[in-house]
């Protein structure tokens, strides 16, 4: 088990470029979180999934931003004509989960290394 | 509905005891704490369920009080390995399950 794997760690791009980052989860993870992270605050929620299945997608985000994660496995995050307020550490998580509620248990996430995003 | 975490920041000499808080204006069904260090990825370090029991990892246990949708993070006799950002998240019901919602967290220092 080689824990969360996210690539490329670090990315430097021009404003209005595309990016997509990936992270590959621990193989017998169902759920796959992303998360935002800037400098001095927590990790901002994106969205996840459950095997392949997107269950959830915050409301803050913006139609530029879009995952999958093809075959319940690896996922990626892309984002579209970045902007400059889209720098920002890209947090991957994942766990395993049953469902939701009491009788899912506990959720315990393991994070991946992020991948840091600077738009010039 | 993100979390409240208080304080912003402790500094501690080696071996004096902190408490970190954690506040939440939703019913909550799970709190976690991790902690992250400067350029790493947030560690796990435990989780509550709703019942009131109070988890221990090392010299630092936790409390969730669900009926105040707090909890609370011990640390005893700090150790200068126990520096860092500590972060709660939170996990609700209905629309809040499901995921983790992270208060902006606590930097812990401990100096010799």
């Amino acid at each position: 088990d080689t824990g969360v794997s996210q690539n490329p760690r670090h990315k430097i791009t021009k404003r209005g470029q595309n990016v997509t980052f990936r992270c590959d989860p621990i193989s017998e993870h169902n759920r796959l979180y992303w998360y935002r992270q800037t400098l001095g605050q927590g990790p901002e929620f994106l969205t996840y999934f459950q095997n392949e299945a997107q269950l959830e997608k915050s409301r803050l985000l913006s139609d530029r931003f879009s995952a999958e994660r093809p075959k319940g496995s690896f996922s990626t995050l892309e984002i579209q004509r970045t902007e400059q307020g889209d720098s920002a550490m890209y947090l991957c998580a994942s766990s395993t989960r049953r469902g939701t509620g009491e009788s899912s248990g506990a959720n315990v996430l393991t994070f991946g290394a992020g991948s840091r995003l600077t738009v010039l | 509905q993100q979390p409240v975490q208080s304080p912003q920041a402790v500094i501690l000499r080696e071996g004096e005891d902190a408490v970190i808080n954690c506040s939440s204006s939703k019913a909550l069904y799970s709190v976690h704490w991790y902690r992250q260090k400067h350029g790493e990825a947030p560690v796990f370090l435990m989780i509550l369920l709703k019942g009131g029991e109070q988890m221990r990892h090392e010299k630092i246990s936790a409390s969730f009080n669900e009926k105040k949708q707090q909890s609370s993070l011990y640390l005893t006799a700090s150790q200068l390995s126990y520096s860092g950002t500590y972060f709660c998240g939170t996990e609700g019901y209905n629309t809040n399950a499901g995921k983790s919602t992270f208060g902006d967290g606590t930097t812990l220092t401990v100096k010799p």
